[in-house]
């Protein structure tokens, strides 16, 4: 079966701190990948989604940054961490286009 | 462009009531459809889905039906338990310019009371 991991699981960073968030599948190979933010009390913003190695797509101008060195693993990235970066931040994956998606645990994180 | 509309929460209901969370959606074409569920400090969970009209997508005790005349996919609950109180999200996916691309609305949470 497929299972998806996100570390770590709470993160508190100061302003102007850099961010590396991962995410791995297992169980699937060439999956599709997103990152999602979701505020606090909030929907749920598409950060980055890739549909294959080295291939991302940004969906929302900022100071985040995405990059997919191996088949089964996404990577969120930051320079320099803003107060506004701070959120709930959900990994997901599904096998296709247009399919349901698997939501990872999430990664909450504070940005003092 | 496709959107999702569901209704404002929060929703409290009394344990045992009928559940109904309404969701609206505009799509070109032939849009999937899903419900998704969230509980506290988790990621979200696939509940249900619907892939063509008049599908009615089933699981745990909740339903919601593809309704292509009234672009609607309503979630319902016959008898709500207090392990029900989670933010619900309905979500479509449609083909679009680059492919297809999944919408979520903007949650509707649910607290169910003993």
């Amino acid at each position: 079966s497929q299972t998806i991991h996100q570390w770590p699981a709470t993160l508190v960073q100061p302003v102007g701190s850099p961010l590396s968030l991962e995410c791995t599948v297992e169980g699937t190979s060439n999956p599709n990948l997103y990152w999602y933010r979701q505020a606090a009390g909030r929907g749920l913003q598409l950060l980055f989604y890739s549909v294959g190695i080295g291939q991302i797509s940004s969906e929302v101008p900022q100071n985040l940054s995405a990059s997919r060195p191996q088949d089964r693993q996404f990577i969120l990235s930051s320079k320099k961490l803003l107060l506004s970066d701070s959120g709930f931040y959900l990994c997901a994956w599904s096998k296709r286009d247009g399919d349901e998606q698997f939501f990872g645990p999430g990664t909450r994180l504070t940005v003092l | 462009g496709n959107s999702v509309t569901q209704m404002e929460g929060p929703v409290t209901l009394s344990e045992e009531a009928f559940l109904t969370i309404n969701c609206t959606y505009t799509a070109t074409g032939y849009p999937s459809l899903f419900w998704y569920v969230q509980y506290p400090g988790e990621g979200l969970q696939l509940l249900l889905k619907a892939t063509k009209a008049d599908d009615k997508g089933s699981n745990k005790g909740f339903e919601a039906t593809y309704r292509k005349e009234t672009t609607s996919f309503h979630l319902e609950k016959g008898s709500v338990q207090v392990s029900d109180s989670a933010v619900y999200f309905c979500a479509l996916s449609a083909r679009n310019t680059g492919g297809f691309k999944t919408i979520f609305g903007a949650g509707t949470r649910l607290f169910v009371k003993a």
